[in-house]
């Protein structure tokens, strides 16, 4: 079976600051990789993903994550947060034999403070 | 349309009473998921479709879950008996593939059970 562990429940940080978050996953097959954003009352956006190839993935607004293999790690990077940032975020896997079915983590609440 | 389309938003039953969701996928997806989420965190699958046909229901609390997808419909989440602990906002998403597990989420629909 698999999991997902953040390891932060909750991230403050001033704005303009960079942020890490955390996710590390276990499975004994190989996992596609997810973040998504869940803004307040909303549902999940799509953030960025990893299916393969170049084990560093982008997002259009700055985010960005690292597939670490050795250490079945996804964080997500940003190196210069804005206020319009702050949200839950969430770490996803999924296995490609169980019909695309998502294994969240915990979330993260990122606090940007002007 | 082009977006998961969930109705109602918001719902309240009394202990004991059903509650039925609705969930309208984007056009031209096949697969459908139902998850639910407590207190702001942590998803949990419910059950999947593809097209009318139940993918994957490990999820699902038997006793009192039931959910459709049927040709022509929005697809459904039953709920009978409500219990307090129901109380959750519910998730619908859907996907065009199911091998990479990049999921479309409705806003969601907010049940409380009283």
């Amino acid at each position: 079976a698999q999991s997902v562990t953040q390891l932060d429940s909750q991230v403050p940080v001033f704005e303009e600051a960079p942020v890490e978050l955390r996710c590390n996953y276990s499975s004994s097959v190989s996992v596609y990789l997810f973040w998504y954003v869940q803004y307040p009352n909303q549902g999940l956006q799509l953030l960025l993903k990893y299916l393969s190839g170049s084990t560093l993935v982008e997002s259009i607004n700055g985010f960005e994550a690292e597939f670490n293999k050795s250490q079945t790690s996804f964080h997500l990077r940003k190196p210069s947060v804005h206020i319009s940032d702050t949200a839950e975020y969430f770490c996803a896997v999924s296995v490609n034999n169980q019909g695309g079915k998502l294994i969240f983590g915990q979330g993260t609440e990122l606090s940007v403070k002007p | 349309g082009e977006e998961v389309a969930q109705t109602p938003k918001h719902l309240v039953r009394g202990e004991g009473q059903k509650a039925k969701l609705y969930c309208a996928p984007i056009k031209g997806h096949s697969y459908v998921f139902w998850y639910q989420q407590v207190l702001k965190n942590e998803f949990k699958f419910l059950i999947s479709f593809q097209n009318e046909n139940v993918f994957d229901e490990t999820g699902m609390p038997k006793e009192r879950f039931s959910a459709k997808c049927l040709p022509n419909s929005p697809c459904s989440l039953e709920i009978q008996a409500t219990k307090l602990e129901d109380s959750a906002v519910y998730f619908c998403a859907s996907s065009q593939s199911r091998g990479t597990g990049e999921l479309f989420f409705g806003e969601g629909s907010r049940l409380t059970v009283l």
